[in-house]
C-alpha cells in the first residue's frame, strides 16, 4: 500500500527529444507527488509537484501528468538538454506529512 | 541563504562501533527528516522531527535513533553498525509540520562500514 513504482530504470535519449518516466502508486490516501532530480554527489532537488485535483502541471521544460483513476503520474521533458541527465525521483506523500515513498529511480541520459 | 549542511561529508567505520550525523536545516525551517539512499533500497524514510518532538518514524531498527535541538538543528545516531548501514545519509528541512511538502535536502553524509 505505501509502495511507489517508477519505471523505465534507465533511458536513453537524444537532444531535444521527449523522454517520459512513469510512476503508479496503491494508496489512495497519498495526495501530493512531486518529482526529484539527484545529480551525482548532491542530495535530490525538487524539480516540480502536483496534487490529485489537477491533470496536468507544467513547469518550464517540465510537465507532469497525473491520472487518479489509474493512480499514474509521469515526468515527461520538453527540448531535453545534455544537461538534465540525472537520476529522477517521483515520490508520494499525504497531509502534508514529510515522509516520502519515493520510487526506485530513473538514470537519464541525454546524448548530444 | 544557506541550504541544509550536513556534516560528516564522508566516514567509515567499523561493524559494531556508533555514529553521529549533523544536519543545519535552512534557517527558519522547523522540519527535519532523514533519509537514507542505496542503490538496492533507493531512498527510504528513516524519521522526521518538529520543534523538538520525533513526529514520524520509518520502518527501520531501534539501532537507528535522531533527535532534534531547539534550533531545529538535528542529529542521527546508529549504534552496532552492520555492513548493510553503508549507505548515503540524507537530512531534508521544511518550513513546517504541514507546509507544502517541499523538503529541501542536503548533499548527505556518506557512511561505509566496514
Amino acid at each position: 500500500q505505501q509502495q511507489v513504482k517508477q519505471s523505465p530504470q534507465s533511458l536513453i535519449v537524444q537532444k531535444g527529444g521527449i523522454p517520459i518516466i512513469n510512476c503508479a502508486y496503491e494508496n489512495t490516501a497519498f495526495d501530493y507527488f512531486p518529482w526529484y532530480q539527484q545529480f551525482p554527489g548532491k542530495g535530490p532537488a525538487l524539480l516540480i509537484a502536483i496534487r490529485p485535483d489537477v491533470s496536468e502541471k507544467k513547469e518550464g521544460r517540465f510537465t507532469i501528468s497525473f491520472n487518479k483513476s489509474a493512480k499514474q503520474f509521469s515526468l515527461h521533458i520538453m527540448d531535453s538538454q545534455p544537461g538534465d541527465s540525472a537520476t529522477y525521483f517521483c515520490a508520494a506523500s499525504r497531509g502534508g506529512a514529510q515522509k516520502l515513498v519515493f520510487g526506485q529511480g530513473t538514470r537519464l541520459t541525454i546524448n548530444p | 541563504k544557506a541550504g541544509v549542511t550536513q556534516t560528516p561529508r564522508y566516514l567509515i567505520k567499523t561493524r559494531g562501533q556508533q555514529v553521529t550525523l549533523s544536519c543545519s536545516p535552512i534557517s527558519g525551517h522547523r522540519s527535519v527528516s532523514w533519509y537514507q539512499q542505496t542503490p538496492g533500497q533507493g531512498l527510504q524514510f528513516l524519521f522526521e522531527y518538529f520543534s523538538e518532538t520525533q513526529r514520524n518514524k520509518g520502518n527501520f531498527p531501534g539501532r537507528f535513533s535522531g533527535r532534534q535541538f531547539s534550533n531545529s538543528r538535528s542529529e542521527m545516531n546508529v549504534s552496532t553498525l552492520e555492513l548493510g548501514d553503508s549507505a548515503l545519509y540524507l537530512c531534508a528541512s521544511s518550513l513546517g509540520q504541514f507546509s507544502t511538502g517541499e523538503l529541501f535536502f542536503g548533499e548527505g553524509s556518506r557512511l561505509t562500514v566496514l
